[in-house]
């Protein structure tokens, strides 16, 4: 199974960078996806890692380091609509995912 | 239907009754999941089909069951509701045989077992 973590929550000043860390124990290592949910609505897909390092979209990065079981989802130059919830998960042999339990972004004015 | 569908939006439930929660997607994938969504607790997976006519239990599969007789449907059956099955659920479908495989949800059916 996985065992994935992540803080409960976060508050950052819009146009600024805020980092959202990801810690994980897997028992079969296959990818690392993160997702926003904005509240009342469905998750949709951000970013995928499956090799150490970083990927870089727009305003978002995510980092992978498969020895540490880390991974962080880099937000810069935050806009107000940047407040949602942002969900670390893990995909097994199996593709199966298994969620952390979300951290949810305030973005103030 | 473009994407991936679910019915109802929500329900009111009585306890004992029996309920399904329809999923339907067009996008031709392969697997597809069930998930409930808890305060404090993040998505856990229910069960899961990887494709059509067979089926596998996530974390959470008691009181629950489910079928995938073609690719595009994936209904969720409670038996004999409880309250504990208060929750949002989201389907959820994604293509296996490519690299990226992200799953893409539905809109969730928000259900409440009094």
């Amino acid at each position: 199974g996985q065992n994935i973590d992540q803080p409960t929550e976060m508050t950052a000043t819009e146009g600024a960078i805020v980092q959202i860390n990801c810690t994980y124990q897997t028992s079969g290592f296959n990818g690392l996806f993160w997702y926003q949910q904005h509240a009342g609505e469905a998750p949709t897909f951000l970013s995928y890692n499956v090799l150490d390092g970083l990927e870089e979209k727009g305003r978002f990065s995510s980092f992978l380091s498969r020895s540490k079981g880390y991974s962080y989802l880099l937000l810069k130059e935050l806009q107000m609509k940047d407040s949602a919830s942002y969900l670390c998960a893990v995909r097994d042999r199996d593709y199966k995912l298994s969620f952390g339990a979300g951290t949810t972004v305030t973005v103030r004015a | 239907i473009a994407g991936i569908t679910q019915a109802p939006t929500s329900q009111i439930l009585a306890a004992g009754r029996r309920m399904t929660l329809r999923c339907t997607q067009d996008m031709r994938h392969n697997a597809m999941y069930w998930y409930r969504q808890d305060l404090g607790l993040g998505l856990r997976l229910i069960h899961y089909s990887n494709t059509a006519g067979t089926t596998g239990k996530g974390e959470v599969p008691d009181g629950y069951s489910v079928s995938r007789a073609n690719t595009d449907d994936f209904p969720l059956t409670l038996a004999s509701a409880v309250p504990s099955q208060t929750s949002v659920y989201f389907c959820a479908s994604s293509d296996s045989e490519t690299g990226g495989n992200e799953q893409f949800f539905g809109p969730g059916t928000r259900l409440t077992v009094l």
